[in-house]
């Protein structure tokens, strides 16, 4: 029973355009939720979170949404590089436990 | 500086064997896990140590022992290997029970059971 879905596997977007990444969750307890975005080879790198206090959170480039009412998140990238190039993790928590539930990953490829 | 360390980053082993993962981190954090990638991608949570005491322990098979001399280590050890053992298996780290819980992971390590 997957708690925290990534219904897209992979995303192509064109280089300075925006990259949406979906996220659902089923689980009403979750009260803070990250991205991670990974290359091969490595581990998960964290890239922005938000609290379920807020709707919108905003680094540099990235900014995560939350619509709690519709349990869904989005990371926008704007404008998206090739570097961005990677599969991006949604993982959520309910900050009793410190415990992570992740998403299947959504690979994103941005073309020069 | 690496701030959560794996070895080894790749391990070949046979089915039966016994192997061990380590990791560290040196970012003075208090807890740190184990997660497990599977051959579809979904990162899994297998157990959390805090102050190196055992607080998550997900379902995973008593072949699996985490163990945590001190608080910078987090070393798994795997009994009796399995083929469906084969995975990627990454370490993190994060500090106990902040508002945030950004948690910090290490290289993975890529475990092959023949």
């Amino acid at each position: 029973d997957q708690q925290v879905k990534q219904n897209s596997p992979s995303l192509s977007v064109q280089e300075g355009r925006i990259s949406i990444l979906n996220c659902d969750y089923t689980n009403s307890m979750f009260d803070y939720f990250l991205w991670y975005k990974k290359y091969p080879a490595e581990g998960p790198t964290f890239l922005i979170s938000i609290s379920s206090i807020k709707d919108k959170n905003e680094d540099g480039r990235f900014t995560v949404f939350l619509n709690k009412s519709a349990k869904h998140l989005s990371l926008h990238i704007v404008p998206s590089q090739p570097g961005d190039s990677a599969v991006y993790f949604c993982a959520a928590s309910a900050n009793a436990g410190n415990m992570l539930t992740f998403g299947g990953g959504t690979r994103l490829m941005v073309k020069p | 500086d690496t701030a959560v360390s794996q070895t080894p980053k790749y391990l070949v082993t046979q089915m039966g064997n016994d192997k061990s993962i380590k990791c560290e981190q040196n970012l003075g954090h208090d807890t740190m896990y184990w997660y497990k990638q599977d051959s579809k991608k979904f990162l899994k949570i297998m157990f959390s140590y805090n102050n190196k005491e055992l607080i998550i322990n997900e379902t995973v098979p008593n072949r699996f022992s985490p163990k945590s001399p001190d608080k910078a280590h987090l070393n798994l050890h795997i009994n009796s290997l399995e083929l469906g053992d084969s995975a990627v298996y990454f370490c993190a780290s994060s500090q106990w029970r902040t508002n945030t819980d950004t948690q910090y992971f290490g290289p993975g390590t890529r475990l092959t059971v023949l």
